[in-house]
């Protein structure tokens, strides 16, 4: 739990403000996304998914972003919360039946 | 924790014995997987199985064995445990691989002094 944080960037909020958290990937012929929050102590929680054919994808207080020009992923985070404090990872699926790949990814700190 | 459940939770061994790791899923879904998890790694995939019987090696299965005899559960073994398996291992179930999301467990702690 608390040891995963070590050695990540770290992104830090105002509470209510909104949270950008940005991953590159690596293979330009992934198509299906993933992002996950892992709180301290838990396992990674599926938070929003997004397949390349689409640029945008909406969820409750969360949107996606697909840029496979330049092989970019973000999470944007609306009114961010105390509660969203976490890692939060991002991962790829490079290919039909092959296992997913996982960023190291970004620690989130709300400031209250 | 979609029905994924790990055991122990938390587990301290010594250099050299074996270590057996369990998860259990109650969702009926095809593959499981082992990752651990480090400091400045991410996720590192161990082993996963596509199906009973049927497993497959991850970037990091050196010292790491499986074995899947029923769908519901899926055994990670340290042959003989090393500080450097110091970690904390999650289990991840999906219905197929690649292209559907994988759900993970609460994790196992895992201790080797």
């Amino acid at each position: 739990g608390e040891s995963v944080g070590l050695h990540l960037p770290t992104l830090s909020v105002q509470e209510g403000d909104n949270s950008i958290i940005n991953c590159a990937y690596s293979n330009s012929a992934s198509d299906y996304f993933i992002w996950y929050k892992q709180e301290s102590g838990k396992g990674p929680q599926f938070i929003i998914d997004i397949r390349s054919n689409m640029d945008k994808r909406q969820g409750q207080r969360v949107t996606v972003l697909l840029n496979k020009t330049v092989k970019h992923l973000s999470l944007q985070i609306a009114a961010t919360q105390p509660g969203d404090s976490a890692v939060y990872f991002c991962a790829e699926a490079p290919e039909r039946n092959t296992p997913l790949v996982f960023g190291k990814g970004t620690r989130l700190s709300v400031i209250a | 924790d979609a029905g994924i459940t790990q055991s122990p939770r938390h587990k301290v061994t010594e250099t050299g014995t074996p270590v057996t790791l369990r998860c259990h899923q109650t969702e009926n879904h095809r593959y499981m997987y082992w990752y651990r998890q480090d400091p400045g790694h991410g996720l590192r995939l161990i082993h996963y199985s596509y199906g009973v019987k049927d497993t497959d090696k991850g970037e990091v299965s050196d010292g790491y064995s499986v074995s899947r005899s029923k769908t519901e559960d899926f055994l990670l073994t340290l042959e003989s445990a090393t500080s450097s398996q110091t970690s904390v291992y999650f289990c991840a179930i999906s219905e197929s691989s690649g292209q559907e999301t994988q759900y993970f467990g609460p994790g196992t702690r895992l201790l080797v002094l």
